[in-house]
């Protein structure tokens, strides 16, 4: 019983380096998230899939770029890392009840620094 | 849009002590809500949620959650708090036909003995 799948859980980038961070879901779910978290900043939206083939930006989508590969994955890519993307990252899914999102499931983050 | 806010970033309570995490969310369409817990180096779990039904919802670990519609408010309480409490406590809305949840700040809940 996965739930949500984030890898790698830690990273350290060089200012400019790509990477991605992997997410995967094992419970059917259409909606897919991801986070950042930053001290005194809550968790903020980068980017959202609502299905398949769709995506959306959130707040703080600058500098990243993310692919719904199928219904169970969901990637965020880091172009050219900055020390401004050091933060912890996390992936979340959701269903959808009544056109609303219910409880999301959360994966246990990406902790990531670039330097 | 809809949007959430936490009206206290810390809340330092004494053990055994009633505590009230407060939440007011914006939105003129129907919601639901939520409410999170982060313990130090750990993921989000959840705490409890109010989709539909009695506004007064239980959570784990002793916690429960009043809706209140006219206030747009969904506080958070527990009668008598443990060290164990002692985390980061996030509030949560999802609107309907917004496609996304959307979080509070956070409140950070410190258990002093």
């Amino acid at each position: 019983n996965a739930g949500v799948t984030q890898t790698p859980k830690f990273q350290v980038l060089k200012t400019g380096q790509s990477m991605t961070l992997q997410c995967a879901q094992d419970m059917n779910h259409n909606s897919m998230y991801w986070y950042r978290q930053d001290p005194g900043m809550g968790l903020r939206l980068i980017y959202y899939s609502a299905s398949e083939g769709t995506t959306d930006k959130g707040e703080v989508p600058n500098g990243y770029n993310v692919s719904r590969l199928n219904k169970r994955e969901f990637s965020l890519r880091l172009e050219s890392a900055a020390p401004s993307q050091t933060s912890v990252y996390f992936c979340a899914s959701s269903e959808v009840l009544r056109l609303l999102n219910t409880e999301a499931f959360f994966g246990q983050g990406t902790r990531l620094t670039v330097v | 849009a809809q949007s959430v806010t936490q009206l206290d970033s810390q809340v330092p309570v004494f053990e055994e002590a009633p505590v009230e995490l407060r939440c007011n969310y914006s939105s003129s369409v129907s919601v639901y809500l939520f409410w999170y817990v982060q313990y130090p180096n750990q993921g989000l779990q959840l705490l409890l949620k109010y989709l539909s039904g009695s506004t007064l919802v239980k959570g784990i670990n002793g916690f429960e959650a009043e809706f209140n519609k006219s206030q747009t408010s969904f506080h958070l309480r527990k009668p008598s708090v443990h060290i164990s409490d002692t985390a980061e406590y996030f509030c949560a809305v999802s609107a309907q036909g917004a496609q996304k949840l959307v979080f509070g700040q956070g409140t950070r809940l410190t258990i002093n003995p």
